[in-house]
């Protein structure tokens, strides 16, 4: 599985966008990307998925690189409830490994202020 | 309504007694987790299972049992607590086809003393 690396740390303001970045670069061709958050007391939430190119959904969109190597998840307009950590995974879905669960490293704290 | 619910949210014990903590999901989703959460470590999965009697440990599983006896309904057991088992606990939930889509409970903090 491929190693992933995230920054410990980023701040924003109410209304930025937040752009957190995740370098994968032994990515394989049968894995997937994922990003999930977790706010204080809380556990992880499932964000967005993708394989290539651009994905968006009703929380994030999700920007990766031609050669897969490189993943950014950009936040639009972050209010104080976007404050969290959030966690980029890599893994794979061909081997039918759910039967692994995921593996969270530290993630990106995203602080977010008034 | 698609919710993981643990309980309970906080417990303290002394050492030597035994833990239980519950979860509960009502996705009918096959597979459930268990993770527990420490500073500096992110989250580590100690057991995970597939379906009722169908158990396998994840990555830390030693002092730690579950039973999972319904779909809906899965345990984590600590026979003889520890004081390096004060921990967050979070319960996940995935359908089988989709095993890296987890849901996650709100956690239970358990603190040995």
């Amino acid at each position: 599985l491929a190693k992933t690396t995230q920054p410990p740390s980023m701040e924003a303001y109410e209304g930025q966008e937040v752009n957190v970045s995740c370098s994968h670069t032994n990515i394989a061709t049968s894995e997937y990307i994922y990003w999930y958050r977790q706010v204080p007391h809380q556990g992880p939430q499932f964000i967005i998925q993708g394989y290539k190119d651009y994905v968006v959904n009703e929380v994030a969109s999700l920007f990766i690189s031609a050669d897969r190597k490189l993943s950014t998840l950009s936040l639009p307009w972050v209010s104080l409830r976007d404050a969290a950590v959030y966690y980029c995974i890599v893994t794979d879905l061909s081997l039918n490994n759910y039967a692994q669960g995921l593996t969270f490293g530290l993630g990106t704290r995203v602080s977010v202020f008034p | 309504d698609m919710k993981v619910t643990q309980m309970p949210r906080y417990l303290i014990k002394r050492m030597g007694e035994n833990v239980l903590l519950e979860c509960g999901q009502d996705m009918s989703h096959e597979t459930m987790y268990w993770y527990r959460q420490d500073p500096g470590l992110g989250l580590q999965l100690i057991y995970i299972s597939y379906d009722v009697d169908s158990n396998s440990e994840g990555d830390i599983p030693k002092g730690y049992r579950v039973s999972r006896k319904k779909r809906e309904h899965f345990s984590l057991i600590l026979d003889s607590a520890k004081t390096n088992q004060t921990s967050v606990y979070f319960c996940a939930s995935s359908f089988h086809n989709s095993g890296n889509t987890l849901y996650f409970g709100e956690g239970s903090r358990l603190i040995v003393v």
